[in-house]
């Protein structure tokens, strides 16, 4: 069964610290993996997008990286900010069929 | 200059009632979906069409029926409204259902259904 779990669930840190979030899929055959940002009342926003092939991709303070062979991937976050508070949510995409969802991270950034 | 809108952004209703949510997207995409994330967070996939066409029809009950006018529009009508309904709907849209697996998805901001 196509599965996608995040860990934590839920996590606390202090502005200006770094912090790594996990995901780990199995779903299988795998096409690409996507993070999302999801604030509070919003829809997600995606942050960054890795084909298999692709072991990190960076987009500003974001850098996320992927195992294809141990089907991991992880989200650091760098320099935090009070606006990096919000639902970080993993999403694997199947070769083919729809996108597998993790149920997400809560991240909550405090001054 | 919003990508995805719906509306209402919050329904509260009372049990027994039907309700419809719209959407709109105009970033001339060929593909929109509707998703529905309960308390756990899960976002799960309920439909999907493609220039008005149902392409994806997952189990839901048929309370829920989508209408696609045209393909800039998606909306969600449901009838006899239940307790379990109450969750936030999200309304995406994406440019090439086949290959969905390739292609981004944009997401409304959410419709907050309370069913009481």
């Amino acid at each position: 069964k196509n599965q996608v779990e995040q860990s934590p669930q839920s996590l606390i840190i202090l502005e200006g610290k770094n912090c790594t979030l996990q995901c780990n899929y199995t779903v299988s055959p795998f096409s690409n993996l996507r993070w999302y940002k999801q604030d509070t009342g919003r829809g997600p926003v995606s942050l960054t997008i890795m084909t298999f092939s692709e072991n990190t991709k960076s987009n500003g303070r974001y850098t996320a990286t992927l195992d294809a062979d141990t089907k991991q991937s992880s989200l650091h976050i760098t320099a935090s900010q009070l606006s990096d508070s919000a639902s970080y949510i993993c999403v694997v995409s199947p070769l083919r069929g729809k996108l597998i969802f993790g149920q997400g991270t809560e991240l909550s950034v405090k001054p | 200059d919003t990508a995805v809108s719906q509306t209402p952004k919050y329904l509260v209703t009372q049990m027994g009632n039907d309700k419809s949510i719209k959407c709109e997207q105009n970033l001339g995409h060929d593909t929109m979906y509707w998703y529905k994330q309960d308390s756990k967070k899960f976002l799960k996939i309920m439909f999907s069409y493609n220039n008005k066409e149902l392409i994806i029809n997952e189990t839901v009950p048929n309370r829920f029926s989508p209408k696609s006018p045209d393909k800039a529009h998606l909306n969600l009508h449901i009838n006899s409204l239940e307790l379990g309904d109450s969750a936030v709907y999200f309304c995406a849209s994406s440019q090439d259902r086949l290959r969905q697996g390739d292609t981004e998805a944009f997401f409304g901001q959410g419709t907050r259904l309370t069913v009481v």
